[in-house]
């Protein structure tokens, strides 16, 4: 049973360009996070998705970045017009349910580390 | 809202003896779950514990257990027999039972060194 899949696992953009980052949930699991881990500091909740719906998106920057988990196919982490600032390991995170099971625990993925040049 | 404190930036331990990895929360709620990752180098999240607040007995998987205080809201971390394999980042994080999802609010991380 694959877990939770992130590509690309390395990217680099100039300043003023797009980033797109993927994640595909683990088989069976419809709730999709992401976090943000800046160089040396702990993750940061962006945003709780599930399948076509924003959930919770308080920890979102207001402008550039959006997310999105279509009916099918990955959950989209999209920065518009990059800064330097935007560089760090993007982190997407997948459970079974939404509620705060205890049994529904988070499983993460490896992690895209962006870089803007 | 809920913070999350580790104070040590950095800890080290010699191969086959015991570390203690300290976390401290604030939380005005009564329950809620805790938990302990460990990143290592590759950068993967992997979970090593978990804590429910309304449970007064310490969490134990293998070598690695907790020592929770809920009135003094600390959340430590004791790993027994350390090896080569335990260096890594750690992180504290804390989870509300109250929100919808399964959103987590991490600590700054300790970074462990094993020395063999």
């Amino acid at each position: 049973n694959a877990g939770v899949m992130q590509n690309p696992r390395h990217l680099v953009r100039r300043r003023g360009q797009e980033a797109r980052l993927r994640c595909s949930p683990m088989k069976g699991h419809s709730h999709v996070y992401w976090y943000r881990q800046l160089p040396e500091e702990g993750l940061k909740f962006m945003v709780y998705l599930q399948k076509e719906n924003i959930i919770d998106e308080s920890g979102m920057p207001k402008e550039r970045f959006s997310a999105e988990f279509p009916k099918e196919g990955p959950s989209i982490l999209r920065i518009q017009q990059v800064v330097r600032g935007d560089s760090a390991a993007y982190f997407c995170a997948s459970s079974r349910l939404g509620t705060t099971s205890y049994n529904s625990p988070l499983h993460f993925g490896n992690g895209t580390r962006l870089t803007v040049t | 809202a809920q913070t999350v404190t580790q104070s040590q930036p950095e800890m080290s331990v010699q191969e086959a003896e015991t570390v203690t990895l300290s976390c401290t929360y604030d939380t005005s709620e009564s329950d809620y779950y805790l938990f302990w990752y460990k990143q290592p180098p590759s950068r993967q999240m992997i979970l090593v514990i978990r804590q429910e607040a309304y449970k007064q007995q310490n969490a134990t998987e293998n070598r690695f257990s907790v020592n929770f205080q809920k009135a003094a809201k600390s959340f430590s971390l004791k790993i027994s027999d350390s090896q080569l394999g335990d260096a890594a980042m750690y992180f504290c994080a804390y989870r509300s039972r109250n929100n919808a999802g399964n959103m987590l609010t991490f600590g700054g991380g300790t970074r462990l060194m094993v020395k063999p």
